[in-house]
């Protein structure tokens, strides 16, 4: 099956930082790669994704890049704000279907 | 609220006892999960429904755990004759085929 592993496990920034955080993941069947943010005691919601065929995806602040012949992608967000801080979790699989999640970043951005 | 909904979102038990918990996915989405997670780690896949079809159980964490979709609208998820190991926040998440998916706020269980 697949596996999924998230690095750092936290990172603190200063506001207007850049933060990455990386993932790597294991079965090259895997082909849809989304980012949640999680912040405490709420729901995981998702802040991008980025499925096989594409290299690089962004969304104003936030950039997923994945290398699919090394098996690894990243979530890049630049100028980071104090709400930035959450877990967030790396996750892989097929779209529609199951997905393995990484075990999660704290992000502490501050101000 | 048109997003997936969850309940209860708290259910404090005793060891031994029988738990049943509620999803209704945004509506139309044909997929629905159910995932668990437990303190600082990520989602954990449990099973998942397309319509009322069950596609994955094996992931199910024994044969205490259950899962229905009756209709394929609304799904429960049941735990019987809980143990403490089963702590923990029950997500449900719903998509339609090949899109993403999208959580509800969870049940937090807690066995005592």
């Amino acid at each position: 099956g697949e596996n999924v592993e998230q690095h750092p496990s936290t990172l603190s920034v200063q506001e207007g930082d850049s933060a990455v955080i990386k993932c790597t993941y294991s079965d090259s069947a895997s082909n849809y790669f989304p980012w949640y943010k999680q912040e405490l005691g709420k729901r995981p919601q998702l802040i991008i994704d980025i499925r096989s065929n594409v290299g690089e995806k962004k969304d104003q602040r936030i950039a997923v890049t994945l290398n699919k012949t090394a098996k690894h992608f990243s979530l890049h967000i630049t100028e980071t704000q104090p709400e930035d801080s959450a877990v967030y979790f790396c996750a892989a699989g097929d779209a529609g279907n199951m997905l393995t999640f990484g075990g999660g970043t704290r992000l502490m951005v501050k101000p | 609220d048109t997003g997936v909904s969850q309940d209860p979102r708290h259910k404090i038990t005793k060891r031994g006892q029988n738990v049943t918990f509620r999803c209704d996915p945004i509506s139309e989405h044909n997929r629905l999960y159910w995932y668990r997670q437990t303190l600082g780690q990520g989602p954990e896949f449990l099973t998942y429904f397309q319509n009322e079809a069950q596609l994955e159980k094996s992931r199910l964490l024994s044969d205490r755990f259950s899962a229905e979709r009756p209709k394929g609208s609304f799904s429960t998820l049941e735990i019987q004759r809980t143990e403490q190991g089963d702590s923990a926040m029950y997500l449900c998440a719903s998509s339609f085929v090949s899109t993403e998916a999208f959580f509800g706020q969870g049940t937090r269980l807690t066995v005592v």
